[in-house]
């Protein structure tokens, strides 16, 4: 079992619609990145989170440490938010990586 | 600011001989992680250096070795290439350790 699980992996949705990305950790944790990786490589980060909750636009990520859980959320999505959606845990001096979820906006 | 920047971009290696990748942190940023992308394995952590140490190192093989200077930019080397090498590797700056990290465009390294 991964120490970082993301779900969905693949998720296609009709642009204006709500998307929510689940990711869960079985480590402790000092912080938690969201990541964006367009096709062609380049990888940005989105939120860097250790408690409640951030928003950036139409971007929101919350994290819940007891449960040892975070969200990220796209509001009235675009075809321009397709892309591969990666959250990380940093853990004892490195970042461990969930394998990602595949985002396809259609128009 | 400039971002980080990666050289080279494309590398063609083959199989038994050695690269060294390098990587220039953004202005003021004195952590550097190094990861590795493939897409059996997704993105896996190499190193994290700070201010010249090594904080860390992922599960990879001797054959992988790192260093960062005292004007931060870092450099990675694989010796000893295999196929499997093959991937890309990206590193990523950031003010400190675990922080918000930036992300270069990546190396291609290409065994064969």
């Amino acid at each position: 079992k991964n120490e970082v699980e993301q779900s969905p992996q693949n998720l296609t949705a009709q642009e204006g619609e709500f998307i929510t990305i689940n990711c869960s950790y079985s480590v402790g944790i000092s912080a938690l990145h969201w990541l964006q990786q367009h096709p062609g490589g380049g990888i940005v980060s989105l939120f860097m989170l250790s408690s409640g909750k951030k928003k950036h636009g139409r971007l929101i990520a919350t994290i819940n440490i007891q449960e040892k859980h975070s969200s990220l959320h796209i509001t009235a999505s675009h075809p321009r938010d397709s892309a591969v959606y990666i959250c990380a845990g940093y853990n004892t001096d490195k970042l461990i990586f969930g394998t990602g979820t595949r985002l396809q906006v259609f128009p | 600011k400039a971002g980080v920047t990666q050289t080279p971009r494309y590398l063609i290696k083959t199989r038994g001989q050695q690269v060294t990748l390098s990587c220039s942190p953004i202005s003021g940023h004195r952590s550097v992680s190094w990861y590795q992308q493939t897409p059996g394995q997704g993105l896996q952590f190499l190193f994290e250096y700070f201010s010249e140490t090594q904080r860390n190192k992922g599960n990879f093989p001797g054959r992988f070795s790192g260093r960062q200077f005292s004007n931060s930019r870092s450099e990675m080397n694989v010796s000893t290439l295999e196929l499997g090498d093959s991937a890309l590797y990206l590193c990523a700056s950031s003010s400190s350790p675990g922080g918000e990290q930036y992300f270069g465009p990546g190396t291609r390294l290409t065994v064969t």
